[in-house]
């Protein structure tokens, strides 16, 4: 199996800045990290992943750091806007299935 | 695009009783997955199937069972509800294991009185 854990749970930031959430996984095996995003109401949607291959990986205001030495993960989202406010959750899977962390719930204030 | 499919979309349940949960893709995808949603504990995969009559517990699967009758339908069942139990029940699928994209349905949210 595998066991992901996730802080901050709760992330209010001002508009414009930037947010950072960090994921620790405990399987060296996992190979694949991706992130998903669930705004209130909606199913999650994926919307950034980086395999194990690479450092970092950036798409559209989105940047995912892997330190696999450290079997850590990281979503920063720059110059953070009110739409990016909603739970966040990062994954991790060693070939089978996806193991969840416990979300971050990000607001971003006006 | 495809679309998963869930019903119901609420589901209101008396201690004891056997609940049954359905699930519906048409992207074809081979992988499909029963995932829990608990405030503050994100979300636990119950069972999963790689196909057709395939089925693997994930960490919760006490308490449950599942069917993959088809490619197409998964369904979830609570074997016995527990008074109080409030969750979201949540579907995925995607193209094979692991390290793919899965695609969720709109989930089925559970109340035990």
């Amino acid at each position: 199996g595998e066991q992901v854990e996730q802080l901050p749970s709760i992330l209010r930031v001002q508009e414009g800045s930037s947010a950072s959430i960090n994921c620790t996984y405990e399987n060296s095996a996992s190979n694949y990290f991706p992130w998903y995003k669930q705004e209130p109401g909606e199913n999650p949607k994926l919307i950034i992943d980086i395999r194990s291959n690479m450092e970092r990986k950036q798409t559209q205001g989105l940047i995912v750091l892997l330190d696999k030495k450290a079997k850590r993960f990281s979503l920063h989202i720059t110059d953070t806007q009110p739409g990016d406010s909603a739970m966040y959750f990062c994954a991790a899977s060693n070939y089978n299935v996806l193991y969840f962390g416990s979300g971050t719930k990000l607001t971003v204030e006006p | 695009g495809g679309i998963i499919t869930q019903t119901p979309k609420f589901l209101i349940g008396q201690e004891g009783q056997k609940l049954t949960l359905k699930c519906q893709q048409n992207f074809n995808h081979d992988t499909m997955y029963w995932y829990r949603q608990d405030s503050g504990k994100g979300l636990r995969l119950i069972y999963y199937s790689i196909t057709e009559n395939d089925l693997q517990k994930g960490d919760l699967s006490e308490g449950y069972d599942a069917s993959r009758e088809k490619k197409s339908s998964f369904s979830l069942t609570v074997t016995s509800a527990q008074k109080n139990e409030m969750a979201v029940f949540l579907c995925a699928s995607s193209m094979g294991q692991g390290s793919e994209t899965l695609y969720f349905g709109s989930g089925t949210r559970l109340t035990v009185l």
